[in-house]
Formats: structure tokens, C-alpha cells, sequence
């Protein structure tokens, strides 16, 4: 089906283990962007990309690199994974007009991630 | 100061009430989102704004650009419309509200 796909749905890490969260589109969206959800503090964006090869950092972008090689995909990496990384990772996506981002918002099912 | 502010936090009504939630923002924006988020559950779009009012179903989003408010209405509502209702404005990048977590008494 067509959509944001994101991998993997839950995942439990040690602190200071590394992972990848995987997020693939086949839209054809430029916007693709990472957030996370924590309780009382709604979304917040970690990274978001405007296109392939072009990356720039939300609000809480620490502990967290991205990079954007294709138009489909924008994984997330967690290289030293710590107990305040703990959180629901949403990624989304969104088409652009003319340069305006006036698409609507596409998001993925959720990363549960818990670090011990 | 947040940028998205969404009013009220916390809303619970009766069955068949008209339900508004409000926005106000303090950006620039090209356009306006409403989301919908059921308990644990995943995020889905309602609507796109970036003038006037839509209309789908018993949901109905106005937007006031000069304002930089919009509000979200649910008419009839139901138990079944229990969510997290999630406004987010967008320039460069998107900015979300916190949310308005809204229970529906049957």
C-alpha cells in the first residue's frame, strides 16, 4: 500500500547501543521530517529534509543524525542510545507546489523505542 | 512563547454536543493541519487549510490568516470521535500544537 512506511514498530536498546529507524516513502514527497512523542509535550520535530541530500535540525535534533541519499528514505540513527531517547518516533512526510509545502501531512504507524 | 497554542487541553462533553477546539499560532504559515490521534494509535490527517473553511462529514476547520487562529468543530459528536486532536502549522518545517485530548460521553 502506498504510504510511510517505518521500521520497526517496537524496539528495546541498551543505553549506549546504536540502532537505525527506518522510514521509506513512495509518494514522491520532498518533505520528510522525524519527531517524537513524548507525554504532555506533544510532537516535536528532531530533523526534517526538504530533499534528497539536504537536511536541517528541528528542536530537538541532539543524539540524533539523519541523512537523506534518496527521495524515498530518511532513516533516523540513535549512535549512543540514552534513557531520555526513550519515546514514540514518528516520521511523516509531504508533498511540495512550487517550492510552497502545501501538501498534506502523511504519517507513519510509530517507533516505540525504550532504552534501559 | 510556543509558536502553536491549542485550546482547551482537555475536553470532555455528551454525546451530541458541538465540540470546538481552537489554534492560534504566531508564525508565518503557508498552511494550517488538523490531525487525529486515537489512544495509541497512529496519526491521521483531517484537514489542510490555507484560507476559509472545509467541511468533511461532521467535522468542519475554519482559518483566520489575519488572525492566525483556526478552529476545528465536530458537530453531532459521538464516543466514537475520543482523540487527541493535533493542530500543526508549516513554513520551512512543521510546527505541532500540543494537543487537545477530547473524551465524548455516551
Amino acid at each position: 500500500n502506498a504510504g510511510v512506511t517505518q521500521t520497526p514498530k517496537f524496539q528495546v536498546l541498551k543505553t549506549g547501543q546504536s540502532m537505525t529507524l527506518q522510514c521509506a516513502q513512495d509518494m514522491n514527497h520532498e518533505y520528510m521530517s522525524w519527531y517524537r512523542q513524548d507525554p504532555g509535550m506533544g510532537l516535536r520535530l528532531i530533523h526534517y529534509s526538504v530533499g534528497a541530500g539536504i537536511t536541517d535540525q528541528g528542536e530537538v535534533p541532539n543524539g540524533y543524525n539523519v541523512s537523506r541519499s534518496t527521495t524515498e528514505d530518511f532513516p533516523l540513527r540513535l549512535l549512543s542510545a540514552a534513557p531520555s531517547q526513550t519515546s514514540v518516533y514518528f516520521c511523516a512526510s509531504s508533498s511540495s507546489l512550487g517550492g510552497l509545502y502545501t501538501g498534506e501531512l502523511f504519517f507513519g504507524e510509530g517507533s516505540r523505542l525504550t532504552v534501559l | 512563547k510556543n509558536e502553536v497554542e491549542q485550546s482547551p487541553q482537555n475536553l470532555t462533553a455528551q454525546e451530541g454536543e458541538f465540540i470546538t477546539i481552537n489554534c492560534s499560532y504566531s508564525v508565518g504559515i503557508s498552511a494550517l493541519h488538523w490531525l487525529q490521534q486515537h489512544p495509541g494509535g497512529g496519526i491521521v490527517s483531517l484537514f489542510m487549510l490555507s484560507s476559509g473553511k472545509k467541511k468533511h462529514g461532521r467535522l468542519i476547520a475554519t482559518i483566520n490568516i489575519q488572525e492566525k487562529h483556526s478552529s476545528l468543530h465536530i458537530t453531532a459528536s459521538h464516543p466514537r470521535d475520543s482523540a487527541v486532536y493535533i493542530c500543526a502549522v508549516r513554513d520551512d518545517k512543521i510546527i505541532f500544537g500540543k494537543g487537545t485530548r477530547l473524551h465524548i460521553l455516551p
